[in-house]
C-alpha cells in the first residue's frame, strides 16, 4: 500500500537557518504529493504540491520538487522565520489525479529561536 | 470566508459513554471528510461524502463508529461506546470535489480524551 515516511523531528533551528525535512515515499501509480503546514491551535493547511516527475512547488518561500528516480519530495527553505515554527506534513494522494484519500507522514515538529 | 467549524474543540468522557462531534464544512464544498489523527502521527481518512454519500467508509470501524450528513452540507460523526483507544483528534475536512486541483481544508479539530 501507499506509505509516506518523513524526517522525524523535533527540529530546532535559528532564524535564517536553511531547512529541509526529508519525505520519501511508496506508492503504485504516479501519485500527486502535498506538504501540509499545522500552526499551533490550527487546522492543518496546504503549503505545496507537485502533481508529477520534476515538477517543483513553491510558497512562502518553502520549495520541494517531486524526484520519481528517489520517490522523494523534500521541503527546502533557505531562511527561516519564526513565524514558521509548525508541524509540516508530507502526504500523497491515491493514484489518478484524485486527491480525495491522502496517505500522510507522521509530521516534523520545527521549531525556530530568534 | 469561514473556514470548516469544528465542534467541540475539546471532549473529556468516560469510557463507554458516547460522543459526537460536529462539522460545518466551507460553504459550497459538496466533499467532506473525517479523519482520525493519533498522537505523534499523521492524520487517516475515516469517511469521504459526496454530498450526502458516504462513498469511502472503508476505514471507518462500524462496530462503534457512525457518521451522517443530512442535506449535505453539516456531519456528525458519532463513537458509541468510547474506548480508551479512542483518544484522538478528529479532524474534518472540506474541498469542492475530489481531483487533485481541489484542495482539502482542514478544520482545527476535536481533541478526544476518553478516561
Amino acid at each position: 500500500g501507499n506509505s509516506v515516511t518523513q524526517m522525524e523531528g523535533p527540529v530546532t533551528l535559528s532564524e535564517e537557518a536553511f531547512l529541509t525535512i526529508n519525505c520519501t515515499y511508496t506508492a503504485t501509480g504516479y501519485p500527486s504529493l502535498f506538504w501540509y503546514v499545522q500552526y499551533p491551535g490550527e487546522g492543518l493547511q496546504l503549503l505545496l504540491k507537485a502533481t508529477k516527475a520534476d515538477d517543483k512547488g513553491s510558497n512562502k518561500g518553502f520549495e520541494a520538487t517531486y524526484r520519481k528516480e528517489t520517490t522523494s519530495f523534500h521541503l527546502e527553505k533557505g531562511s527561516v522565520q519564526v513565524s514558521d515554527s509548525a508541524v509540516y506534513f508530507c502526504a500523497l494522494s491515491d493514484s489518478g489525479g484524485s486527491n480525495y484519500k491522502l496517505t500522510f507522514g507522521k509530521g516534523t515538529l520545527l521549531t525556530v529561536n530568534p | 470566508e469561514a473556514g470548516v467549524v469544528q465542534s467541540p474543540r475539546y471532549k473529556i468522557i468516560e469510557k463507554k459513554q458516547p460522543v459526537a462531534f460536529w462539522c460545518n464544512p466551507i460553504s459550497g464544498h459538496n466533499t467532506l471528510y473525517w479523519y482520525l489523527q493519533n498522537l505523534g502521527q499523521g492524520p487517516e481518512l475515516l469517511i469521504r461524502y459526496e454530498n450526502e454519500e458516504a462513498v469511502d467508509d472503508s476505514q471507518l470501524p462500524k462496530d462503534r463508529f457512525s457518521a451522517e450528513r443530512l442535506k449535505g452540507v453539516d456531519s456528525t460523526l458519532k463513537i458509541q461506546p468510547a474506548e480508551l483507544g479512542d483518544s484522538a483528534v478528529y479532524l474534518c475536512a472540506s474541498s469542492l470535489g475530489v481531483s487533485s486541483y481541489n484542495e482539502q481544508f482542514f478544520g482545527p479539530g476535536t481533541r478526544l480524551t476518553v478516561l
